[in-house]
C-alpha cells in the first residue's frame, strides 16, 4: 500500500550545523505536504508545510523542499540549536478531498553541545 | 480554549476493562482526529469526523474501538475489553475547515497503559 517513509531513523548534528532530515513518499497523488516537531511527552507541533505546486518553502530557519520527481521530502533546519532536538515527522495528504494525514516513523534528531 | 484539550492525561486500566478518552477541540475547528502512537513509533490514524459528515473510521483496528463527535466540539474515544496491545499514546487533533498554514494541531495526548 501506500506509505510515508523516512531515510535516516536517528540523526546526530553539533550545535551549530545545519541538519537536513529526508523523507521519501509513494503516493504520487499526495498534494500537499506537512513537517511536524515531537518533543518527549508532548503532542507534534506544526513547523512548515508546502503544497504540490511549490518545490521549496521556508521558514525560521527552516527549510522545506519537495521534489515530485522522485518522491521527496526534506526538512532543513539552519543552525541547530539543543532546543530543535525531538523527533520530527512528515506527513502527506492524499488528495481526494479529505484532510487526513498519513504519517511517517519518524526520525530521531540529536544535537550534541 | 486556546488549544486543544485532551483528558485524562495518563489512564492505567486492567486488561478488559473499557476505557474512555476525551478530546475537546480548537474552538471553531470543524474537523476533529485521532491517532495512536505506540512507543518509539508513528502516528497510526484512526478516525476522522469533519463537521455533519459521517465520519471516516477506517482506522479503527477493531470493533472494541468506536468514537463519537457531539456536532464540532468534544469527541470520545472508547476502547472497549482493553488488551495489552492497546497500551499507545492517544493523540487527537484538530483543524478548520481549510488547511490554513498549520495543518493539524495536535493536543498532548492520554497515555494508556492497560497492565
Amino acid at each position: 500500500g501506500e506509505s510515508v517513509g523516512l531515510h535516516l531513523p536517528t540523526l546526530s548534528v553539533q550545535e551549530g550545523d545545519n541538519s537536513i532530515i529526508n523523507c521519501a513518499y509513494s503516493n504520487s497523488a499526495s498534494d500537499y505536504f506537512i513537517w511536524y516537531k515531537q518533543e518527549s511527552g508532548k503532542g507534534p507541533q506544526f513547523i512548515i508545510d508546502i503544497r504540490s505546486n511549490m518545490d521549496k518553502r521556508q521558514g525560521q530557519r527552516v527549510t522545506v523542499l519537495l521534489n515530485k520527481t522522485v518522491k521527496h521530502l526534506s526538512l532543513q533546519i539552519a543552525a541547530t540549536q539543543p532546543g530543535d532536538s525531538a523527533v520530527y515527522f512528515c506527513a502527506e495528504n492524499m488528495g481526494g478531498g479529505g484532510n487526513k494525514l498519513t504519517f511517517g516513523t519518524g526520525t530521531q534528531l540529536k544535537v550534541e553541545l | 480554549g486556546a488549544g486543544v484539550s485532551q483528558s485524562p492525561s495518563n489512564k492505567v486500566t486492567e486488561k478488559g476493562k473499557d476505557v474512555e478518552l476525551r478530546c475537546d477541540p480548537i474552538s471553531g475547528h470543524t474537523a476533529l482526529y485521532w491517532y495512536r502512537q505506540r512507543l518509539g513509533q508513528g502516528l497510526e490514524f484512526l478516525i476522522y469526523f469533519q463537521g455533519n459528515s459521517a465520519p471516516d473510521k477506517s482506522g479503527l483496528p477493531s470493533d472494541r474501538f468506536s468514537a463519537e463527535r457531539t456536532g464540532e466540539s468534544v469527541s470520545t474515544l472508547t476502547i472497549q475489553r482493553t488488551q495489552q496491545e492497546d497500551s499507545a499514546v492517544y493523540l487527537c487533533a484538530s483543524s478548520p475547515q481549510g488547511w490554513g498554514d498549520y495543518g493539524y494541531t495536535f493536543g498532548s495526548g492520554t497515555r494508556l497503559t492497560v497492565v
